[in-house]
C-alpha cells in the first residue's frame, strides 16, 4: 500500500520562477492537506482540498499561491514568482472521508536562489 | 486561535531510559490530540492520539497522558531506543476538520547509545 507520494523531493528555483509541487494521496483517501515547514519550526496549515473543491484555504498566502485537486491526477500546489522567503519544506497529507489522523508524505524541499 | 507549546525544545536520554515529552494547549474546547514523530528528511509520522473523554492511552512502548484541567499533554516513551531519535510534535485540530492541525514547535529527542 503506497503512502502519500510527493514529487519532486527537492526543487530549486530562481527568484521570479514558478514552482509546482505534486501530491498523490494514499489509495482511498479523498481529502488532501498542504502544510509548510520553515527551518526549525513546526508545520503550518495551508489548504484543505477534496476532489475538485477547495474546502479551507485560510492558511494560504493571498497572492502567488494556489492549490488544486482535480478529478483525475495529483493535487498541485503552485507558487508563482517565487521569492527567497518561500524556501521551505512543503508537506502534503491525506485522510479518508471520515475524521482520521493524517498520513503525511516526505515533503518537497523548495530552495529559492 | 489555538496555540500549542512545548516545555522543552530538546531532550537527551540514554538508551533504555524512559522519555517524557510535554505539550501545553490553549483551547479548553479541544477534544482530540495527536502526537507525531518526524525523522530527519521525512514527513511527520503518526504515533498515537487521544480524545478528550480519556486521560490515558497506551500504544506499543508509548503512552499519552491528557490533563484537561491544566490543558497539558505528555508523551511517554518506554525503553527509549536510538531509532526513537527524532523531533516530536503534538498537534491539535482546529475547526471542523481533523486534518487542519495546529502543531507545536517540536521537541528534539536525542537517544545516546
Amino acid at each position: 500500500n503506497a503512502g502519500v507520494m510527493q514529487n519532486p523531493r527537492h526543487l530549486v528555483r530562481r527568484r521570479g520562477q514558478e514552482a509546482r509541487l505534486r501530491c498523490s494521496p494514499m489509495k482511498g483517501h479523498s481529502h488532501v492537506y498542504w502544510y509548510r515547514q520553515l527551518p526549525e519550526e513546526g508545520l503550518k496549515f495551508m489548504v484543505y482540498l477534496q476532489k475538485e473543491n477547495i474546502i479551507d484555504e485560510s492558511g494560504m498566502p493571498k497572492e502567488r499561491f494556489s492549490a488544486e485537486f482535480p478529478k483525475e491526477g495529483p493535487s498541485i500546489l503552485r507558487i508563482q514568482q517565487v521569492v527567497r522567503g518561500d524556501s521551505a519544506a512543503y508537506f502534503c497529507a491525506s485522510s479518508p472521508p471520515h475524521n482520521s489522523p493524517l498520513h503525511f508524505g516526505n515533503g518537497t524541499r523548495l530552495t529559492v536562489t | 486561535g489555538e496555540s500549542v507549546g512545548l516545555h522543552l525544545p530538546t531532550l537527551s536520554v540514554q538508551e533504555g531510559d524512559n522519555s517524557i515529552i510535554n505539550c501545553a494547549y490553549s483551547n479548553s474546547a479541544s477534544d482530540y490530540f495527536i502526537w507525531y514523530k518526524q525523522e530527519s528528511g521525512k514527513g511527520p509520522q503518526f504515533i498515537i492520539d487521544i480524545r478528550s473523554n480519556m486521560d490515558k492511552r497506551q500504544g506499543q512502548r508509548v503512552t499519552v497522558l491528557l490533563n484537561k484541567t491544566v490543558k497539558h499533554l505528555s508523551l511517554q516513551i518506554a525503553a527509549t531506543q536510538p531509532g526513537d531519535s527524532a523531533v516530536y510534535f503534538c498537534a491539535v485540530p482546529g475547526g471542523t476538520s481533523y486534518g487542519k492541525l495546529t502543531f507545536g514547535q517540536g521537541t528534539i529527542l536525542t537517544v545516546h547509545p
